[in-house]
């Protein structure tokens, strides 16, 4: 199966700041086939960003995707205090396997 | 509105069994295929099960195959997930989702004696 590592695993950030996280796979993946999500406490995961780079309905254009092969990443411009979540990468080009996550909170 | 609500979580003894249930509504729940992921207590995702939008393909990980099955009903507009011989690691919350888009609320299972 496919591997994805996510880092860091736990982040702060300021808000203003911009942030830059990232999923790593173990063998390359199809950018069609790598999507984002985001959950926050108590609520079950909302797809954020699919495709590698195409924004969901509703999510705000200070996010960004980007990447390819076995490299991805998720940007937020200019983070605001809503963006405090958990962010997980999602992969289905072969089974389909999800990254660790990554823990946003505001510095 | 999509809205996925899903029941039948609770305590269970290692190696018991438990089915839980995905009402569906809002779409044409026919015309998808329904997939069962899990979140374990450290947090971690794990895609359980696929099945095909007329039920006759499913999936699995090797980590459930041969005691988790799901299945679905069109007529009912209601997913489900068997689930048997089961272990401490199926400790979890169950989300039922129309990957990628859309996951119900989940329920939770808890094997332990």
């Amino acid at each position: 199966q496919i591997v994805l590592t996510q880092s860091p695993a736990i982040m702060s950030a300021s808000l203003g700041e911009r942030v830059t996280m990232t999923c790593t796979a173990s063998s390359s993946v199809s950018s069609s086939y790598l999507h984002w999500y985001q959950q926050k406490p108590g609520s079950s995961p909302k797809l954020w960003i699919y495709s590698t780079s195409n924004l969901a309905s509703g999510v705000p254009a200070r996010f960004s995707g980007s990447g390819s092969g076995t490299s991805y990443s998720l940007t937020i411009s200019s983070m605001e205090a809503e963006d405090a979540a958990t962010y997980y990468c999602h992969q289905y080009h072969r089974s389909r396997t999800f990254g660790g996550g990554t823990k946003l909170e505001i510095k | 509105e999509v809205m996925l609500v899903e029941s039948g979580g609770g305590l269970v003894k290692p190696g018991g069994s438990l089915k839980l249930s995905c009402a569906a509504s809002g779409f044409t729940f026919s015309s998808y295929a329904m997939s069962w992921v899990r979140q374990t207590p450290e947090k971690r995702l794990e895609w359980v099960a696929t099945i095909s939008s007329g039920g006759s393909y499913t999936y699995y990980p090797d980590s459930v195959k041969g005691r988790f099955t799901i299945s679905r009903d069109n007529a009912k507009n209601t997913l489900y997930l068997q689930m048997s011989s089961l272990r401490s690691e199926d400790t979890a919350m169950y989300y039922c989702a129309r990957l990628e888009s859309y996951w119900g609320q989940g329920t939770t299972l808890t094997v332990s004696s």
